[in-house]
């Protein structure tokens, strides 16, 4: 069955740096694009970037352009959120998240979820 | 970007309820629709897709239309494993958008 399994999250101090993992099994990893999502309390679902099946291609929000990177690496089935000079307010839960079909681009609903991993950004 | 807004943003029902919720776009976005459920501690479940689809392995009871702008997530007889928050996607370009939720509570 298809999982995505997140790591990496943790406490910060703002204006430092964190990466974020997701490890996928059950599925052609490289066939597919990922997405990274995440939550918070107050403002629900947020959608934070999307990288294509061969990495050629990758989308983000406004808010995190110039500060976030996704990666992905097909041979480890792994897929990337390398995260620099956070702030506050991208404290949230991160979620790693499948594409359902073959699209380049993130037009696309996701089909599966990891189970989500908390990034807290406090002094 | 495209906005989306659900309503009503929390909505109590007993078991065996019909209910519906809606989500409206801010632009026309065709059927690139879909529809979650969220629980505290679960991974989020992908319930609808292209507005009306439903996704393998979830239940009959779900139901979803609409195109354009707007669309509604109709659950045609509630149960117990139910009772979770609902989330609209609009996936039509990016930047991907979400409603703010839906909360679904027990009367």
């Amino acid at each position: 069955q298809v999982q995505l399994v997140e790591s990496g999250g943790g406490v910060v101090q703002p204006g430092r740096s964190l990466r974020l993992s997701c490890v996928a099994s059950g599925f052609t990893f490289s066939s597919y694009g990922m997405h990274w999502v995440r939550q918070t309390p107050g403002k629900g679902l947020e959608w934070v970037t999307f990288i294509s099946y061969d990495g050629s291609n990758e989308e983000y929000v406004d808010s995190v352009k110039g500060r976030f990177t996704i990666s992905r690496d097909n041979s480890m089935n792994t897929v990337y959120l390398q995260m620099n000079s956070l702030r506050a307010e991208d404290t949230a839960v991160y979620y790693c998240a499948k594409s359902r079909g073959y699209t380049y681009g993130p037009e696309e609903s996701f089909d599966y979820w990891g189970q989500g991993t908390l990034v807290s950004v406090s002094s | 970007d495209i906005q989306m807004t659900q309503s009503p943003s929390s909505l109590s029902a007993s078991i065996g309820d019909r209910v519906t919720i809606t989500c409206r776009a801010s632009q026309g976005i065709s059927n690139y629709l879909a529809w979650y459920q969220l629980k505290p501690g679960k991974v989020p479940k992908l319930l609808i897709y292209a507005a009306s689809t439903l996704h393998s392995g979830v239940p009959s009871r779900f139901g979803g239309s609409g195109s354009g702008t707007d669309f509604t997530l109709t659950i045609s007889s509630l149960q117990p494993e139910d009772f979770a928050t609902y989330s609209c996607q609009n996936y039509n370009s990016a930047p991907i958008t979400f409603g703010q939720g839906t909360r679904l509570e027990i009367k």
